[in-house]
């Protein structure tokens, strides 16, 4: 069975960088088909992607982040992603999802969610 | 980048009722679009996939149509565990995008 877990600080403050990580058991990340992702939801609002990543290097992220994000995998250990966002506003205080994208086509496997507030 | 209109914002409805949502982007997504089900605190559920694939484990009393543009998101014989928050989503491109959500409430 396929799960995933995000950690990471839940306290960032602004112009500050947030670093998360998600840690897959049950699948490696380099076993080929699927697509490893970032999802946040601001509280009371909807989902938004933020960015995926394929273990050969296909990279894709959401152009409303203005190339603040990073999502790389851990190649050596093969069980790890994380996402990197750097200059951090009160605008991405979020729930953040890490999560399996089959084929580029299904997210169908989500991390239970990781809440993070940026604030002074 | 697509864009996805999800209709209504939110739908009342009783336990065994039938309700049907609306999904609409604004490019032709190929069949590439997914359905979601999200519930008060707890991460999304994939529903169903390419249109009107179920997934594993989902009860067959939900169900996905559509193509081009307009897609649909049945629910039959509404349940008590049914009412939560639904989503759908195009996978045909990045950047993914999500439609805006609808509440289903008990009526």
């Amino acid at each position: 069975q396929v799960r995933l877990q995000e950690s990471g600080p839940g306290l960032v403050k602004p112009s500050q960088t947030l670093s998360l990580t998600c840690t897959v058991s049950g699948v490696s990340i380099v076993s080929g088909g699927d697509y490893w992702s970032w999802v946040r939801q601001r509280p009371g609002k909807g989902l938004e992607w933020l960015g995926s990543v394929y273990y050969l290097g296909d990279t894709h992220y959401n152009p409303s982040l203005e190339s603040r994000a990073i999502i790389l995998l851990d190649m050596e250990e093969r069980n790890r992603f994380s996402l990197t966002l750097n200059s951090v506003t009160v605008a991405d205080t979020a729930v953040y999802y890490c999560a399996r994208d089959v084929m580029n086509r299904r997210i169908d496997v989500w991390g239970q969610g990781t809440t993070v507030i940026v604030s002074s | 980048d697509i864009q996805v209109t999800q209709s209504p914002s939110s739908v009342s409805a009783s336990v065994g009722d039938k309700v049907t949502i609306t999904c609409r982007t604004s490019h032709d997504v190929n069949g590439w679009l997914a359905w979601y089900q999200q519930k008060p605190g707890r991460a999304p559920n994939l529903l169903i996939y390419a249109a009107s694939v179920l997934q594993d484990g989902v009860p067959s009393r939900f169900s996905g149509g559509g193509s081009g543009t307009d897609f649909t998101l049945t629910i039959s014989n509404l349940q008590p565990e049914d009412f939560a928050i639904y989503y759908c989503q195009q996978a045909d491109s990045f950047p993914y995008t999500f439609g805006q959500g609808t509440r289903l409430e008990i009526k």
